[in-house]
């Protein structure tokens, strides 16, 4: 079974860093582009960051450039999210989300989500 | 970067209704266009891509149009575990944006 597996989010101060994983199981993790997404309370969903299979490519939302970073491990089947410098909007629930194209390169187009970690950002 | 909206931002229907969902970007988008639907406190789940293939498992009476600009989503005959919030998305290309939502319930 395709699973993606959150984990890192908890309660941290204005101006803190946080670092979050996304363990995969159940495909070839290399083959896909991965990305984080998130929500916030009540709202609509927001892109946060891809990354392509290779990891060679990383994109991102304009809100969190500068500020976040994306990274993979391959051997590890797992993907990252460095956030540093965490805002109060920052507050969301952050999902992984598996490329839906079997290609190495970013569609970002999701066919298979964790179930989320929760990152508040409050003082 | 593209942005996009949706239409109606919530509706209520009846069971057994015909309902429409209609998302625009800003630019065009070929048919680089995605639906999913969210049950409330659940995850995202991919109905459509390509702007009309139904994704795997996903019952026909759901079926989406459009290319370009314009899109729509359809469910044939609402059924009770169809209310959801439902989000267009536009893809292929950085940065993937998100509609802002179109909440459907049971009248």
């Amino acid at each position: 079974e395709v699973q993606l597996l959150e984990s890192g989010g908890g309660m941290i101060q204005p101006g803190g860093s946080l670092r979050l994983s996304c363990a995969a199981s159940g495909f070839t993790f290399s083959g896909y582009a991965i990305s984080w997404v998130r929500q916030a309370p009540g709202k609509g969903l927001e892109w946060v960051s891809g990354i392509s299979g290779s990891g060679g490519s990383t994109y991102y939302a304009d809100s969190v450039k500068g500020r976040f970073t994306i990274s993979r491990g391959n051997s590890k089947n797992t993907l990252y999210l460095q956030m540093n410098s965490l805002r109060a909007e920052d507050t969301a629930l952050y999902y992984c989300a598996k490329d839906l194209a079997n290609s190495s390169w970013f569609s970002g187009a999701f066919d298979i989500w964790g179930q989320g970690t929760m990152v508040t950002v409050s003082s | 970067d593209i942005q996009m909206t949706q239409s109606p931002s919530s509706l209520s229907a009846s069971v057994g209704d015909r309902v429409i969902i209609t998302c625009r970007a800003s630019q065009g988008i070929s048919n680089n266009l995605a639906w999913y639907q969210q049950k409330p406190g659940k995850v995202p789940k991919l109905l459509i891509y390509a702007a009309s293939t139904l994704q795997s498992g996903v019952p026909s009476r759901f079926s989406g149009s459009g290319s370009g600009t314009d899109f729509t989503l359809t469910i044939s005959c609402l059924q009770p575990e169809d209310v959801a919030t439902y989000y267009c998305q536009k893809y292929n290309s950085a940065p993937p944006a998100f509609g802002p939502g179109t909440t459907v319930d049971i009248k």
